[in-house]
């Protein structure tokens, strides 16, 4: 069974970095085709693609952000992190990370972290 | 603002079918039969009910279907029931530079 759980703090200041850390299970970071990618939500609104790295470490990121964001892996300990620097308050959003499934689709789903962006 | 267009509300009575659109460009939608639809209950993660435009994972309800005509992908939800009530975003693969885009989301209101 494949589970996801993000972690990191629930506040930070603007201009502060964001690091949030995917701790998953049931499936391999180090096998082949296998992707985690993050995506978030601010209140009330859509979702927003923002990250993803891949089983082999290539990394795809979402072009407005692509400056701000990056994704890395600790296969060992079966994590994925996402810092994203010079945060801001309108980047207050519920942050998911999600397994990438074939079809380029996300399966599994973390429940998601509440970051709050304000001084 | 976001890359696909969904209508904001779509509403059924128990029974009924509704059809959600999902309208892009050459560049997602009319590009890649790898369109895919979640449904988000409040507070909740978003669930994978459509993934390559029309297939359904394992334990979705056949009454969930999908298509796709040109830039514009439906989803729809036949013999509505009460817990379809949700929202429902779309989600296409964008190829190499852009990769994913959603959909503004669709409130589904079951009457």
């Amino acid at each position: 069974q494949i589970t996801l759980k993000e972690s990191g703090p629930t506040l930070v200041k603007p201009t502060q970095t964001l690091t949030l850390t995917c701790t998953f299970s049931g499936f391999s970071l180090s096998t082949s085709g296998v992707g985690v990618g993050w995506i978030r939500q601010p209140p009330g609104k859509a979702l927003e693609w923002l990250a993803l790295i891949y089983w082999n470490d290539g990394k795809r990121y979402s072009p407005p952000l692509q400056s701000r964001l990056a994704v890395t892996k600790d296969t060992s300990k079966n994590q994925v992190v996402l810092t994203m620097t010079n945060m801001d308050p309108v980047d207050t959003a519920t942050y998911s990370c999600a397994h990438l499934s074939i079809g380029w689709s996300f399966d599994y789903w973390g429940q998601g972290t509440l970051v709050t962006v304000s001084s | 603002q976001s890359a696909l267009t969904q209508p904001r509300s779509v509403s059924g009575s128990p029974g009924q079918s509704v059809t959600i659109s999902c309208t892009g460009t050459s560049s997602d939608v009319g590009g890649y039969n790898y369109v895919s639809w979640y449904q988000q209950h409040p507070g909740k993660a978003p669930k994978l009910m459509i993934y390559d435009v029309s297939e359904r994972p394992s334990g979705v309800p056949d009454r969930f279907s999908g298509s796709k005509s040109g830039n514009t992908a439906s989803l729809t939800i036949s013999g509505l029931q009460a817990e379809d009530e949700a929202d429902y975003y779309c989600s296409s693969y964008a190829g190499t530079y852009t990769h994913w885009v959603f959909g503004g989301g669709t409130k589904l209101t079951v009457l």
